[in-house]
């Protein structure tokens, strides 16, 4: 089955305490991309990635941290999470090189993050 | 700058009626135009897109959007409402910059009632 697999899907932590979520895709795509869901924001995206070895940050990169040594691999990294970075995140893929794809992004089920 | 609009928070719809969720957007140039639906603890799941040509588009549990070019609005519509189409709903257009993001409206929650 196609999908964007993500963990954990819910972590409770204290601020200061470094933390990886993992994201994985099983369908070859090279564009992969981190968004943040916030209340009456809608997703602003994080970071993405073109390829492996190619990443960027998109709107909201502050305190963030990704790599992309694999294909199917997209880690996000919070080196010293802080209160404000409590949020439902997602991962999404999609095959083709990003803006010039017209192909959909297909997500994980998200991983929802709590900083004390 | 690129933007996607959803005028209305909430929409609330009788079952077997139909139901239309609304979005407006703005670019520069030719839009890539995606509806997402999103259940409880649960990701995105991509429903339809506009790329180009006809302007309605048939997507997937019976949903469909019309594209209007003058208006530069991408209506979801679904012609029978069910009440497992409760959920919240996202008007989406794909970035015409490097990045490849699609930027999000803000979401509207469907409620179809019995």
């Amino acid at each position: 089955e196609a999908q964007v697999t993500q963990n954990p899907r819910y972590l409770i932590t204290v601020t200061g305490k470094k933390l990886t979520v993992t994201c994985s895709q099983n369908m070859n795509h090279e564009y992969m991309s981190w968004y943040r869901q916030d209340p009456g924001l809608g997703l602003r995206q994080i970071y993405y990635s073109m390829n492996v070895e190619v990443t960027d940050k998109g709107d909201v990169p502050e305190g963030y941290k990704v790599s992309r040594k694999e294909k199917r691999n997209f880690p996000l990294i919070l080196e010293s999470p802080s209160p404000n970075q409590t949020s439902l995140y997602f991962c999404a893929s999609s095959s083709g090189q990003g803006s010039y794809s017209n192909q959909p992004q297909h997500f994980g089920d998200g991983t929802r993050l709590s900083i004390l | 700058a690129q933007s996607v609009a959803q005028p209305e928070d909430q929409v609330n719809v009788a079952e077997g009626n139909p139901l239309t969720v609304k979005c407006t957007y703005s670019v520069s140039g030719n839009p890539y135009l995606f509806w997402y639906v999103q259940y409880p603890n649960r990701g995105l799941q991509f429903l339809l897109k506009y790329i180009t040509g006809d302007n309605l588009v048939k997507g997937s549990y019976g949903f469909e959007a019309e594209f209007n070019k003058s208006q530069t609005s991408f209506h979801l519509k679904k012609p029978s409402a069910l009440v497992s189409d409760s959920a919240l709903y996202f008007c989406a257009v794909r970035d015409y910059g490097n990045t490849g993001k699609l930027i999000f409206g803000q979401g509207t929650t469907l409620q179809v009632k019995p």
